[in-house]
């Protein structure tokens, strides 16, 4: 069965601290991989994608994530955390041959960043 | 400003009643998505519709409709089937390309009191 697993429901993190937020998938295939950010009773926005290519994908609010084809990973990262990085943060898949196109969401981790 | 607009925000409903989430879209966005989320869980799909006139069930489709008369609107009905409906209820649309993001309203919250 298709999943994505993001292993920590919890991350603190000092302000000013790198911080990674983990991602592991299990799609067949090579799959699309997205990062979400959900602040208190709000939506969903959108923070970066995997498609092809480089590896290593630069998104919005200076976050950045890396393809690990072999480890099957996609993690979330930041140079130098920020207090208003704090908020809920999901990985996504989508199989590339799904003709429906389906996200298959993570349970999501809740990043805390301490000032 | 384009985007995807969810109402109301709050939502209280008696149990026995049915009541309709609104969700209205002017990204001209033909894949449309339901989603609840509950606290601790991912998102689970209710209902998604690719074309007007036309959706299939996800993965919680039990107690829950929907409709696709225009392109722009998915309304999304939580009958009184529907055991347990208190949650936040999300709404997407995404682009024709499996590549690309979906967008995401700004949700309804759903209390059954």
């Amino acid at each position: 069965a298709q999943s994505v697993a993001q292993p920590e429901d919890q991350v603190n993190v000092a302000e000013g601290n790198p911080l990674t937020v983990k991602c592991t998938y299990s799609v067949s295939g090579n799959p699309y991989l997205f990062w979400y950010v959900q602040y208190p009773n709000r939506g969903l926005q959108f923070l970066l994608k995997y498609i092809t290519g480089d590896n290593l994908v630069k998104g919005s609010y200076g976050f950045e994530a890396e393809f690990n084809k072999s480890q099957t990973s996609f993690h979330l990262k930041k140079p130098s955390a920020l207090v208003s990085d704090s908020a809920l943060y999901f990985c996504a898949v989508r199989d590339r041959s799904d003709s429906n196109y389906q996200l298959i969401w993570g349970a999501g981790t809740k990043l805390i960043i301490k000032p | 400003d384009g985007g995807i607009t969810q109402s109301p925000k709050y939502l209280f409903r008696k149990e026995g009643q049915n009541v309709t989430l609104s969700c209205e879209q002017n990204l001209n966005h033909d894949a449309m998505y339901w989603y609840r989320q509950d606290p601790g869980q991912g998102l689970r799909l209710i209902y998604y519709s690719q074309i007007v006139n036309d959706f299939q069930k996800g993965d919680i489709a039990e107690g829950y409709s929907v409709s696709r008369e225009k392109k722009e609107s998915f309304p999304l009905t939580v009958t009184s089937a529907q055991k347990n409906p208190t949650a936040f209820y999300l709404c997407a649309s995404r682009p024709p390309q499996g590549r690309a993001e979906a967008f995401f309203g700004q949700g309804t919250r759903l209390t059954v009191v």
